[in-house]
């Protein structure tokens, strides 16, 4: 079965400017979280999405958005970037938000952004 | 503020030795306790579970503590090998709605040949 999959694995670039992420799943899972991971700040829980809905949100600002689609697959979005937002974005899947068994999550490599 | 502590940034054991991991939380909400491993240029793989019910969780080499009272878990590794050699990442969660994992910051074990 095929892992986690994230496009791009590496970003670079300017202040102001968007970007966007995307995350495909394992194959039947339905539920994507994504997270910062920075030096200083450990992972940092971003959002969650099951069955195209936001289940979960941590406390970034409005600038980091995300969504799903249909077949699972998940993008998330900042715009205006900054400095700060430079690090590594993870994508994790699990089976159903529901179950105790999702707190199990599939990463995957990640996308390293880089602000300059 | 950290409600998931892994106090030690690094660790070094030999081979064939125990590790132990620590971690500490703060938040007695917390339910739900997990461990991982991350390689270099990888994302985090799961590693081993404990329920708050349950003070001990054992898969292989790996086994799980959980002292609730002291708000403490720690993961042991028995007998160390030098391919557990990475980044360990306690996470912790709360019940219901209130899922979503608070990570520690990490320790980097280095098992020695």
């Amino acid at each position: 079965k095929a892992g986690v999959t994230q496009t791009p694995r590496y970003l670079i670039k300017t202040r102001g400017q968007q970007v966007t992420l995307s995350c495909s799943p394992i194959s039947g899972h339905r539920s994507v979280s994504w997270y910062q991971q920075t030096p200083g700040q450990g992972l940092q829980f971003l959002f969650e999405y099951f069955s195209e809905t936001q289940r979960n949100k941590g406390n970034f600002p409005g600038r980091f958005s995300g969504r799903q689609f249909s077949n699972s697959r998940s993008e998330m979005n900042v715009s205006t970037l900054e400095l700060g937002d430079s690090a590594l974005y993870l994508c994790a899947s699990s089976l159903d938000w529901r179950a105790a068994t999702t707190y199990e999550q599939y990463f995957g490599p990640g996308t390293r952004l880089t602000v300059t | 503020d950290q409600q998931v502590k892994q106090n030690s940034p690094s660790l070094s054991v030999q081979e064939g030795r125990i590790s132990i991991l620590n971690c500490d939380y703060t938040n007695s909400m917390f339910d739900y306790f997990l461990w991982y491993k991350k390689y270099p240029a990888e994302g985090p793989t799961f590693l081993i579970s404990i329920s708050s019910i349950k003070d001990k969780n054992e898969d292989g080499r790996f086994t799980v503590f959980l002292n609730k009272s002291a708000k403490h878990l720690s993961l042991h590794i028995v007998p160390s090998q030098p391919g557990d050699s990475a980044v360990y990442f306690c996470a912790a969660s709360g019940a219901g709605n209130n899922r979503k994992l608070i990570w520690g910051l990490g320790t980097s074990l280095a098992v020695n040949p």
